[in-house]
């Protein structure tokens, strides 16, 4: 069965300290994978995805992302973080034929000034 | 563009009664999907619907049901309200099957008393 694993429920960096946030997934075939972003009261923004291709992927806000197979990990970075970037990041997987992700549980960042 | 919207932001309900939220695609989106995000359970499937079929259904009991509409609108309905049916609900659209990202709306926040 497919899962996704956040170890970090919670991290807290200095504002323009570099972060990193890591996400495990379990599933057979190769993954969609996806980040994305919660503000509190409002709904997911998706940050970046992967599906193919070149493993290091862009995404917005300067985030990116790397696929490693070899450790079914998709972790999220950024060099410098800011502010504005305190929020809950959520990694999910999705799959063909499924129309549904799962998703991690979740890793509130909090940034101190 | 318009992004996802959903009416109501906030509800109340009490125990027992039936509730019916509503979810705007983004225009030209015609994959709808509906998750139910607690603090105890975090993001979970409830349901996906693409040109009015529902194409999968997470595991909740019968009571949340949905449908969408020939516009691409959709619905859900929660019958006979639990105080455990307390939680954000999230719609999100995509074009098709969201393997690309689905974009989310802000949620409805339901609360039963």
């Amino acid at each position: 069965a497919q899962s996704v694993t956040q170890p970090d429920i919670h991290i807290t960096v200095s504002e323009g300290a570099s972060l990193e946030l890591r996400c495990n997934y379990s599933y057979g075939a190769t993954p969609y994978l996806f980040w994305y972003v919660q503000s509190p009261g409002q709904g997911l923004q998706l940050l970046l995805k992967y599906f193919s291709g070149d493993t290091l992927v862009q995404g917005i806000k300067g985030f990116e992302a790397e696929f490693k197979r070899s450790q079914s990990s998709f972790n999220l970075r950024k060099p410098s973080v800011h502010w504005s970037d305190a929020a809950e990041y959520f990694c999910a997987v999705g799959s063909s034929g499924t129309y549904k992700y799962i998703f991690g549980t979740g890793t509130r960042l909090k940034v101190l000034a | 563009k318009a992004g996802v919207t959903q009416t109501p932001r906030y509800l109340i309900k009490t125990r027992g009664q039936q509730v019916t939220l509503s979810c705007s695609p983004i225009s030209g989106h015609r994959s709808v999907s509906w998750y139910q995000q607690t603090p105890g359970q975090g993001l979970q499937f409830l349901f996906e619907y693409f040109s009015e079929t529902q194409r999968n259904k997470g595991n909740f009991p019968g009571r949340f049901s949905g449908r969408q509409f020939s516009n691409s609108r959709s619905e859900m309905n929660v019958s006979t309200l639990e105080l455990g049916d307390s939680a954000l609900y999230l719609c999100a659209s995509s074009p098709d099957s969201g393997l690309y990202g689905y974009t989310f709306g802000s949620g409805t926040r339901l609360t039963v008393v």
